[in-house]
């Protein structure tokens, strides 16, 4: 099945600084890749996604980038706010005939430092 | 519109008691998914459903399962618990669930201890 690697664990980073976060997945026939933030004691809020024939999306502050060669895909996070404080958790889903769970990253907790 | 409502946010239960959650999706949509959150595992796919059928089961033992009714409200049941089982369950909703072409949104969990 797929599994989904994503890097760092925790990033802190200056409030107005960029910030990164990178995942690596195994399945070539994934085909959508989401990206989910998450408050605490709330569910996974979905952010932003890209779907596979796309190489980049972007959506105010926030992009994704996705390179299909090497399987991974990054969540960039400009002009960072304290209200980005929160887990971050990147998914791929694999579409073999009816839906197939989305598998998820084990999360990144990004600390924004005032 | 509303979001995805989960019902209970909190359940306290014992070891070999079962316990059944509830979700009810977004209106319209029609695909209800379940995912146990755990620290250690992190986020795990359990089962989806469509129009009251299981199309999809991630790797969790029989003693989870789950059923959907004719109006996309779904309910998850766990028996025999183990301690094992203390998560945090989420239930996610789409309008069909079609890997690639869909969104899914979260409810905000039910909290589940067993002690």
């Amino acid at each position: 099945g797929e599994n989904v690697e994503q890097h760092p664990s925790t990033l802190s980073v200056q409030e107005g600084d960029s910030a990164v976060i990178k995942c690596t997945y195994s399945d070539s026939a994934s085909n959508y890749f989401p990206w989910y933030k998450q408050e605490l004691g709330k569910g996974p809020q979905l952010i932003i996604d890209i779907r596979s024939n796309v190489g980049e999306k972007k959506d105010q502050r926030i992009a994704v980038t996705l390179n299909k060669t090497a399987k991974h895909f990054s969540l960039h996070i400009t002009e960072t706010q304290p209200e980005d404080s929160a887990v971050y958790f990147c998914a791929a889903l694999t579409s073999r005939g009816g839906a197939d769970g989305l598998t998820f990253g084990k999360g990144t907790h990004l600390i924004i430092q005032p | 519109k509303a979001g995805v409502t989960q019902t209970p946010r909190y359940l306290i239960k014992t070891r070999g008691q079962q316990v059944t959650l509830s979700c009810s999706p977004i209106s319209g949509h029609r695909s209800v998914s379940w995912y146990q959150q755990t620290p250690g595992q992190g986020l795990q796919f359990l089962f989806e459903y469509f129009s009251e059928t299981q199309r999809n089961k991630g790797n969790f033992p029989g003693r989870f399962s789950g059923r959907q009714f004719s109006n996309s409200r779904s309910e998850m049941n766990v028996s025999t618990l183990e301690l094992g089982d203390s998560a945090l369950y989420l239930c996610a909703s789409s309008r069909t669930g079609t890997g690639g072409t869909d969104t899914q949104y979260f409810g905000p969990g039910t909290r589940l201890t067993v002690l």
